[in-house]
């Protein structure tokens, strides 16, 4: 059971737009801490798509984009794209671990 | 071009130890908190420890404290992951991790450049 709670997948069509949710608790999201976001393709090394709850780095479509509000954050993706196809992961600090924390993942599925 | 290069993964039996370094080019691992990050078969990340420049030494994920030690070699340009009394469950690809920001006042932005991984497998 991961601290930070993502949906198991998500789906849509190409051009559509998707959204993954991030929800954690007042030790994590809820007492401040940042949220990045990253896009991980088996075989390869994760990709930091989202910083700092809302920043994209630079080389990072405008298509991603991402929120955050009192205990949760999320991931926007407009214009799906089939290499968007991947499993995103949300990260952030829990005070209670002293440590970083990962949500469990969404895999992006693009019908 | 920055790059990190895991080394060191391999096969051994429960309770026995293994030692993961990670190099960095075009970067100084010393101006970084260094992290590292596993993936286990079918699961997905997860945060292992980070070595703080600043003093604190390493911080660890629960599931590993006790058992691992990360540590750093200005000299080689290295950070290192020991693993002691290895557990079936610490079977995973492990992968370092850099954070985009560090400074006086910590690290921050999230984890920027990984390597590719390494994995470790441990089996009777």
């Amino acid at each position: 059971q991961s601290v930070l709670t993502q949906p198991p997948s998500v789906s849509g069509a190409p051009g559509q737009r998707v959204t993954i949710s991030c929800t954690g608790s007042s030790s994590n999201i809820g007492a401040g801490f940042d949220v990045h976001w990253y896009q991980h393709l088996p075989g390869t090394a994760p990709k930091l798509i989202i910083f700092a709850n809302t920043y994209r780095p630079s080389g990072v479509p405008d298509r991603f984009s991402g929120s955050k509000s009192g205990t949760s954050a999320s991931l926007a993706i407009t214009g799906l794209q089939a290499d968007d196809e991947a499993d995103y992961y949300c990260q952030s600090y829990d005070s209670s671990l002293s440590g970083s924390v990962f949500g469990g993942g969404t895999k992006l599925t693009v019908l | 071009e920055v790059q990190l290069l895991e080394s060191g993964g391999g096969l051994v039996q429960p309770g026995e130890s293994l030692r993961l370094s990670c190099t960095g080019s075009g970067l100084t691992l010393r101006s970084y908190d260094m992290n590292w990050v596993r993936q286990a078969p079918g699961k997905g990340l997860e945060w292992v420890a980070s070595f703080s420049g600043s003093g604190d030494g390493g911080h660890y994920a629960d599931s590993v404290k006790g058992r691992f030690t990360i540590s750093r070699d200005n000299a080689k340009n290295t950070v290192f992951l020991q693993m002691n009394s290895l557990r079936v469950e610490d079977t995973a690809v492990y992968f370092c991790a850099k954070p985009k920001y560090c400074g006086s006042d910590g690290c921050s932005g999230g984890l920027d450049r990984w390597g590719q991984g390494t994995l470790v497998t441990v089996s009777p």
